[in-house]
C-alpha cells in the first residue's frame, strides 16, 4: 500500500468554524492531491500541489485553501465549514504530473460532517 | 467540460456470475483510462489504459479500451462476495484525472 495517512479519519464540526485536514506520504513523492466524494458525483479535484509551496485549484475548490511546506504534509483548510462541504475527502499522490501517465494512488479518506 | 460517464449505477448478481461495467468518457488531450475499485476506504488500482484493443487481464478482471467509440468495459469473471465493491473509471489529461460516478457491484453469495 502507498504511505498515505489522513488525518484525522472522522470529524463533526459546526456550521462557520475552520476545519485543517492532513495528509501525510512517505513516499517522497512531487504531486499530492485533495478531492471530495459525494453521491453521484464520483470524485471531484479540489487543489493540488507539484512541490513544496506549489499550488494549483481543482475544479472545485471555492471555499477551501491548501498549504504544503514540507514534500511529505498537504494540508487542506475550510477557512469557514458549510453544510455544503459535508462529504469524505482523499487524498492522492503521484511521483510525476498527469503527463507522465502515472496513476494516482489514494489515501483511506476523511469523513467529514458539518452539522 | 470533460465528462465520465458510467453504467450502469448499480447492480447485484450472485456469486460465479459475469460482470461487465461500461465507461464512456469526452475528454480534452486524452491521455488513458484508468479503473479502481473502492471497498471501505481508499480507491486501489487496478489498471490503466492508454492503447486501443489491447486487453489488460489481473485475476479474474480484465478490462479493454476503445479511443475511437471513446468507451472502456471492466469485466469480472466467476464473481466472488469479495468483489462486492465501488468500481470507478477516470480519464487522464494533460491536466487531471476526471472520474465518474461509479458503479456499485453487490455479490449475493
Amino acid at each position: 500500500d502507498a504511505g498515505i495517512t489522513q488525518s484525522p479519519r472522522h470529524k463533526v464540526t459546526e456550521t462557520g468554524t475552520p476545519v485543517t485536514l492532513r495528509c501525510h506520504q512517505t513516499e517522497n513523492h512531487r504531486y499530492m492531491y485533495w478531492y471530495r466524494q459525494d453521491p453521484g458525483h464520483g470524485l471531484r479535484l479540489i487543489h493540488y500541489s507539484y512541490g513544496v509551496k506549489d499550488t494549483d485549484k481543482g475544479e472545485v475548490s471555492d471555499g477551501y485553501s491548501v498549504s504544503r511546506s514540507k514534500t511529505e504534509d498537504f494540508l487542506l483548510t475550510l477557512e469557514s465549514a458549510t453544510s455544503s462541504q459535508t462529504s469524505v475527502y482523499f487524498c492522492a499522490i503521484s511521483e510525476y504530473g498527469t503527463v507522465s501517465n502515472q496513476p494516482q494512488h489514494f489515501g483511506d479518506g476523511t469523513r467529514l460532517s458539518i452539522l | 467540460e470533460d465528462k465520465v460517464v458510467q453504467s450502469p449505477l448499480s447492480l447485484v448478481v450472485h456469486e460465479g456470475d459475469t460482470v461487465t461495467l461500461n465507461c464512456s468518457y469526452e475528454v480534452t488531450n486524452f491521455r488513458s483510462l484508468l479503473w479502481y475499485k473502492q471497498e471501505k476506504k481508499a480507491p486501489t488500482f487496478l489498471f490503466m489504459l492508454t492503447s486501443s484493443g489491447i486487453e489488460k487481464k489481473s485475476g479474474r478482471l480484465s478490462s479493454i479500451l476503445d479511443k475511437k467509440e471513446l468507451f472502456s468495459i471492466l469485466n469480472i469473471t466467476a464473481t466472488q462476495t469479495g468483489d462486492s465493491a465501488i468500481y470507478l473509471c477516470a480519464a487522464l489529461n494533460d491536466y487531471k484525472l476526471s472520474f465518474g460516478a461509479g458503479t456499485t457491484v453487490t455479490v449475493r453469495a
